[in-house]
């Protein structure tokens, strides 16, 4: 069974540019959640999305946006990038709220 | 909201010695507590959870417990190997479906 599949691995962007991030949950998982990974920070509750609805958000300015489709993949948008957005970017999808968790490998998100 | 402490942060033992990850939460209405084993260039990943009606929970060398009453809950790992040396996040479920995680222990096996 395929895993949490996150596109792209790697990206590089310059300050002020935009970025969308794709992740495609487990195949039946309707919820999906994302996260913000730095070093110095840990792991930051980005939103949660069930049935194409936010459920949950995290405490991100609103450059910060996401949705989810109607096949439960979703895409997260930063706007107006900063040196700070630089991070590893990690999607989770969950099949029930009864369980925890699978995560996919992440986007690294480097911004110069 | 809830607050997930963990300790310790790094964590250095020798091949085949115990490693001990403790955790505690700040909300008594959590009710579920994973933890993930976070290797480099790789997302986290489920290795072992509880319920709130679970006091311990065991899966060959690891074994997690749990004391609600303190709020707080172990990860417990015997017989260390190095691929065991990894990142390892605690975390707790509160209601709405909110989870909190607890800031890594970064654990060194020694062969």
């Amino acid at each position: 069974k395929a895993g949490v599949t996150q596109t792209p691995r790697y990206l590089i962007k310059t300050r002020g540019q935009q970025v969308t991030l794709s992740c495609s949950p487990i195949s039946g998982h309707r919820s999906v959640s994302w996260y913000q990974q730095t070093p110095g920070q840990g792991l930051q509750f980005l939103f949660e999305y069930f049935s194409e609805t936010q459920r949950n958000k995290g405490n991100f300015p609103g450059r910060f946006s996401g949705r989810q489709f109607s096949n439960s993949r979703s895409e997260m948008n930063v706007s107006t990038l900063e040196l700070g957005d630089s991070a590893l970017y990690l999607c989770a999808s969950s099949l029930t709220d009864f369980y925890g968790y699978t995560f996919g490998s992440g986007t690294r998100l480097t911004v110069v | 909201g809830e607050n997930v402490e963990q300790h310790p942060s790094t964590l250095s033992v020798q091949e085949g010695d115990s490693a001990v990850i403790k955790c505690t939460y700040s909300d008594s209405a959590s009710n579920y507590f994973p933890w993930y084993k976070q290797e480099l260039g790789k997302g986290p990943q489920l290795i072992i959870d509880i319920r709130s009606n679970v006091g311990e929970k065991k899966d060959q060398r690891i074994a997690v417990t749990l004391n609600k009453t303190a709020k707080h809950f172990s990860l417990h790992i015997t017989e260390t190997q190095p691929e065991d040396s990894a990142v390892y996040f605690c975390a707790a479920k509160s209601n709405f479906n909110k989870f909190y995680f607890g800031s890594g222990t970064k654990l060194n096996v020694k062969p």
